[in-house]
């Protein structure tokens, strides 16, 4: 089956800039997608197709794709940004499975 | 406002089964297409099955094809999963979500809680 491959967790200072890996074999041929889940809330799309923010998210948040990776970056993070991200993808192969990375727990610090 | 209120869940015995919904207020809900997504305490999300707008295609995670069954009633706004053979590994929160035309899982319900034990 089909996977997404994140790091368990990033942390960073107030400032810095974080940076969240997303790596699958389809990624050279379908869009990734990053949502930001904060504790006890549904989760919130901040990056589609690989590098478009829709609006009323903050500039700081940013998505590029290359080859199998696909990466989320926050320049300048804000304690506020402290949640987990999981990037999302469909498997190329025609069995139209949805799938999501294992999570990534950003601690700003 | 868009509004996606889950209910139906609860505690069940392995083995048993469970039909939980989801009402759909605020948009056109016939022209959505809508998904099932779960997550375990403590754990990610996983993404378990789609219905089109029209309920005429559906897909299913492989950890649930053959157990689960997700419906759709265009004429009561309302989304449903039919969970049978349920193992204690189902237990988790369960979202029900909405596609838009532009990304997936755009507006997501508050969850229901099912509970999988003996």
């Amino acid at each position: 089956s089909y996977e997404l491959t994140q790091p368990p967790s990033v942390s960073v200072s107030p400032g810095q800039t974080a940076r969240i890996t997303c790596s699958g074999d389809a990624l050279p041929k379908k869009f990734a997608y990053w949502y930001q889940q904060k504790s006890g809330q549904a989760p919130v799309v901040v990056i589609y197709e690989d590098s478009k923010r829709p609006s009323g998210i903050p500039e700081r948040f940013s998505g590029s794709s290359s080859g199998t990776m696909a990466t989320l970056t926050i320049s300048g993070a804000q304690v506020e940004d402290e949640a987990d991200y999981y990037c999302y993808s469909t498997d190329s192969s025609g069995n139209h499975r949805r799938v999501f990375g294992g999570g990534t727990k950003l601690t700003v610090l | 406002e868009v509004q996606l209120v889950e209910s139906g869940g609860g505690l069940v015995q392995p083995g048993g089964s469970l039909r939980l919904s989801c009402a759909a207020s605020g948009f056109t809900f016939s022209k959505y297409n809508m998904n099932w997504v779960r997550q375990a305490p403590g754990e990610g999300l996983e993404w378990i099955s789609y219905i089109s707008s029209s309920g005429a295609t559906m897909y299913y995670a492989d950890s649930v094809k053959g157990r689960f069954i997700i419906s759709r009633d265009n004429g009561k706004n309302s989304l449903y999963l039919q969970m049978n053979s349920l193992r204690v590994e189902d237990t988790a929160v369960y979202y029900c979500a909405r596609d838009s035309a532009i990304w997936d899982f755009d507006y997501w319900g508050q969850g229901t809680l099912v509970t999988v034990s003996s």
